[in-house]
């Protein structure tokens, strides 16, 4: 039990365009999701925290306008990296849980160009 | 949510068990302690998690010693596919969705 789906699994995009990841909870319903970015060979990074229904919170130092999301139902979250920069190349991962643990999408590569 | 101190790489024979330690020498009485292991280039894996008793689950045995100050993840019998990045995690659990917050970790290398 308890899988989070994340899609695409990589994406390659021109600098100035926009890109939409999906997260999405398969077998659960979850209120909340976690979006972390995480650059090669570092850690894992908190961006923001997607609340089901009401605005996201986004930690110290993220753009909220560049990095939007969305949460509209209880199994479904979305980021969107608006005008895309080749900086913003990344590893993007989604959580979710239902009750502890925290589980993990499979992670978006992105690329931007 | 208390720090926790890992050895920034550790190797491992194949099918030897394979000692993770974890220091989290401030951690709070109502603190759990998370492993998740890191396969490059995908999301984070839940292995255990444990607050004060030993466990143990179909992927690995988690021993938290009596101060709670430290814990070890055991890997039995580690094999090639064990090769990642474990993270060791200190967090309250409040029974509601609380981020987790992951440190530099102990890149694991099982050796054939």
């Amino acid at each position: 039990g308890a899988v989070v789906s994340q899609h695409p699994s990589w994406v390659i995009c021109k600098s100035g365009t926009s890109v939409k990841i999906e997260c999405r909870s398969l077998d659960f319903q979850a209120t909340t999701m976690f979006w972390y970015r995480q650059f090669p060979k570092q850690s894992l990074m908190l961006m923001a925290t997607s609340n089901e229904g009401s605005k996201a919170t986004y930690e110290q130092g993220v753009e909220k306008d560049k990095f939007l999301i969305n949460h509209a139902s209880l199994t479904l979250s979305t980021l969107t990296v608006t005008s895309a920069h080749p900086e913003d190349s990344s590893f993007y991962i989604c959580s979710a849980s239902a009750n502890s643990p925290l589980h993990f999408g499979n992670g978006t590569r992105l690329t931007v160009t | 949510d208390a720090k926790t101190t890992q050895p920034p790489s550790m190797d491992c024979a194949e099918g030897r068990a394979a000692n993770l330690p974890c220091n989290h020498s401030t951690i709070s009485g109502n603190e759990y302690v998370y492993w998740y292991r890191q396969i490059h280039s995908q999301g984070p894996q839940y292995i255990i998690h444990g607050l004060k008793n030993n466990e143990t689950n179909e992927m690995a045995s988690l021993i938290i010693t009596e101060d709670r100050k430290s814990s070890t993840l055991i890997l039995p019998h580690a094999t090639l596919r064990d090769t990642a990045v474990y993270y060791c995690i200190v967090r309250v659990d409040s029974g509601s969705a609380r981020q987790l917050t992951f440190g530099s970790g102990t890149q694991l290398t099982v050796l054939p």
